[in-house]
Order: C-alpha cells, then sequence, then structure tokens
C-alpha cells in the first residue's frame, strides 16, 4: 500500500538555525497538510497546500513557517530560525480528494524535530 | 469554528472485553467528516474508522465501530475483543465536507491501556 514517507526521523538543531522537513506524499493524492504534536499533546493543523499554494494555515504558521512542493514529489516545511518551543513531532500528511472514500489523512512517521 | 473534546484523556480495559471511548463535536455545518485514529508508542497515526455526517448507519470496520449522534453531535468508538495491540493513544478528528483543502480539527485525545 503506498504511503507517506518522512526524512528525517529525527533532527536537532540548535536555536536559530534553519531546517527543512521533508515529504514525499502519496503520488496520486492532491492535497498536502503539516501537522505538529508537541510531546503528549493534541495534533495540530499548521498548513494545507493544494495546486500549489496555500490553502489554508494556522495562527502557528508564521513568517517563520514556509513550504514548499520542489520537484512535483517532495513536500517541505522548511522553520527559518528555530526556537526552543519549535521541538515537536512534524507529521506530513495528505489525502486524495474530498469524496465519500476518500478524505481521511494519511499520514507519515513523523519526523521529530528537538531545538536545544 | 470547530471544535472536537474528548473527555476521557485516559481508559483501560481489559484484554477480550469492549470499552467504549467518547468524543464530542461542535460545528454548524450540516455535512462533514469525522474519524477515530490511532497513535501506538511508535508515534505514527494510523486511521481507524471514518464517517460521513449524511450517512445515517454507523460504519464498522472488524472490531471497531462508532456510535454517530448527529444531533446530540457525538461520535463515540467502541473497539470489541480488545486486544493488546490496540494499547495507544486515540484520537477523534472532524473535517468540513465544504473545503476540499480544509484542515482536520483533533480532540486532545484518550490513551487506551489494555490489561492482559
Amino acid at each position: 500500500e503506498p504511503e507517506v514517507t518522512q526524512t528525517p526521523s529525527h533532527q536537532v538543531t540548535q536555536m536559530g538555525q534553519e531546517v527543512i522537513l521533508r515529504c514525499v506524499p502519496i503520488s496520486n493524492h492532491l492535497y498536502f497538510y503539516w501537522y505538529r504534536q508537541i510531546l503528549g499533546q493534541k495534533v495540530e493543523f499548521l498548513v494545507s497546500f493544494y495546486n500549489n499554494e496555500i490553502s489554508e494555515k494556522s495562527e502557528i504558521f508564521d513568517d517563520q513557517f514556509s513550504v514548499e512542493r520542489p520537484d512535483g514529489s517532495n513536500f517541505t516545511l522548511k522553520i527559518r530560525s528555530t526556537k526552543l518551543e519549535d521541538s515537536a513531532m512534524y507529521f506530513c500528511a495528505s489525502s486524495e480528494r474530498l469524496g465519500a472514500d476518500n478524505s481521511p489523512l494519511h499520514f507519515g512517521n513523523g519526523t521529530r524535530l528537538t531545538v536545544t | 469554528a470547530q471544535t472536537v473534546t474528548q473527555s476521557q484523556p485516559e481508559m483501560s480495559v481489559q484484554e477480550a472485553e469492549t470499552v467504549t471511548l467518547s468524543c464530542t463535536y461542535d460545528t454548524s455545518e450540516s455535512d462533514y467528516y469525522l474519524f477515530w485514529y490511532k497513535q501506538p508508542p511508535s508515534r505514527q497515526m494510523i486511521l481507524v474508522i471514518r464517517q460521513e455526517a449524511y450517512k445515517q448507519q454507523n460504519a464498522t470496520e472488524n472490531r471497531f465501530s462508532v456510535n454517530f449522534q448527529k444531533a446530540a453531535k457525538s461520535f463515540s468508538l467502541k473497539i470489541s475483543d480488545s486486544q493488546l495491540g490496540d494499547a495507544a493513544m486515540y484520537f477523534c478528528a472532524y473535517r468540513s465536507a465544504f473545503n476540499n483543502a480544509g484542515k482536520s480539527t483533533f480532540g486532545d485525545g484518550t490513551t487506551l491501556t489494555v490489561k492482559p
């Protein structure tokens, strides 16, 4: 079964550094998302992306964050200048389209970001 | 804005017994999707079951079933014949049917322990 893949599985970075989290969504999916989960807490929406542009973003997704789909397969989340509070598990997800059987999110395994 | 509430931070069940996890939501929309996701210790988010709001019939997937009460805005998950592998955090999620690229809103999660 096709999967969403994320790399790296764990990223450690120093405060103020830039990080890029990478995702390869399922190939025939059209909608792409980033969510984050601070350890033991709820899953929070960051951003959705469709047709090469941001569709919706949350308050968390401020100017420090950006997303790109540079080559038609990868979907990246960049954090320009990381803060301690950015430490979390970041999940990429994709979905095919809304419809009777095609609305659920398919999640990757996540990237654990640790900012020191 | 939609909200999702899971009132049980933790639940436990004896192996082979049945357990019900609660979820309520608030929305002014008439059509939407509801989901239960499972997050085992491996941290991957796995779809357990989904329900379309326009369908009266409760969804069932093997040992997992839901009790969807649209008027009460309630969407509980029943796990029958619980197995040790069911131990995980369970998240209830809501997604609008009107926004193709819209976010899913998650509850705070319920940690399920299965006792042998």
